[in-house]
């Protein structure tokens, strides 16, 4: 199993430039999350799906960052105008209802911006 | 004050030494907790998770919780190099299909 695959893996753009992360989840699992991670700092979500809804973006900043997925399973995150505090990794993670150990995260697209 | 509080350390131990992570936090909702494991320009991996209060072994690594002191801990027995990493408590009121709030993390060496 490819376990959730993320890309690009690094990403380096000038401020006010859009920017776009795909992520593509372990089959069969119906819930996609997004989560930031900042230097030092420990993941905060972004964004959950469940299925191609989603069910929870109350930490996405929405004047800029923008989330889909399409037909259930890849996910693209975009942020249109990216700004020099957006510079982390972004982290795309995965689960099933089955339980708690297969709750999986990719490795990540470090974003920074300059 | 933050849901998680994790000392971020660094911790820098002897080949062969037992570890203790700790986690404290503040809301009681929280229910299921996690350990990541994440290596350098890597995301985290799942090491162990669990429901109830009380312990959970695997290996060489034991989860604790204590619910009535929201106080979460891993022990690392015979520490290995390859263990050097950071370690991330997770925890999460919605059970498997929910948000995880973080803590900080905890970066680890094990020193050969």
């Amino acid at each position: 199993e490819a376990g959730v695959v993320q890309s690009p893996r690094y990403k380096i753009i000038e401020k006010k430039q859009p920017v776009a992360f795909w992520c593509n989840p372990i089959s069969g699992h119906n819930t996609l999350y997004w989560y930031r991670q900042n230097l030092g700092q420990g993941p905060e979500l972004l964004i959950r799906y469940e299925n191609e809804e989603a069910v929870d973006d109350s930490q996405l900043p929405k004047d800029r960052f923008s989330a889909e997925r399409l037909k259930g399973v890849d996910s693209t995150l975009k942020i249109q105008p990216a700004e020099l505090g957006d510079s982390a990794v972004y982290l795309c993670a995965s689960s099933s209802s089955s339980g708690l150990g297969g709750y999986t995260f990719g490795s990540g697209t470090r974003l920074t911006v300059v | 004050q933050k849901e998680v509080e994790q000392d971020p350390g660094p911790l820098s131990v002897p080949e062969g030494a037992i570890v203790s992570l700790n986690c404290t936090y503040s809301n009681s909702a929280f229910q299921y907790f996690m350990w990541y494991r994440q290596y350098s320009r890597k995301g985290p991996e799942l090491l162990m998770y669990t429901y109830s209060s009380g312990n959970k072994e695997d290996g060489r690594f034991t989860a604790q919780v204590d619910k009535s002191s929201k106080y979460i801990s891993l022990f690392i027995r015979d520490s290995q190099p390859s263990d050097s990493a950071t370690y991330l408590c997770a925890m999460t009121s919605g059970g498997s299909n929910y948000k995880l709030t973080f803590g900080k993390g905890t970066l680890l060496t094990v020193n050969p």
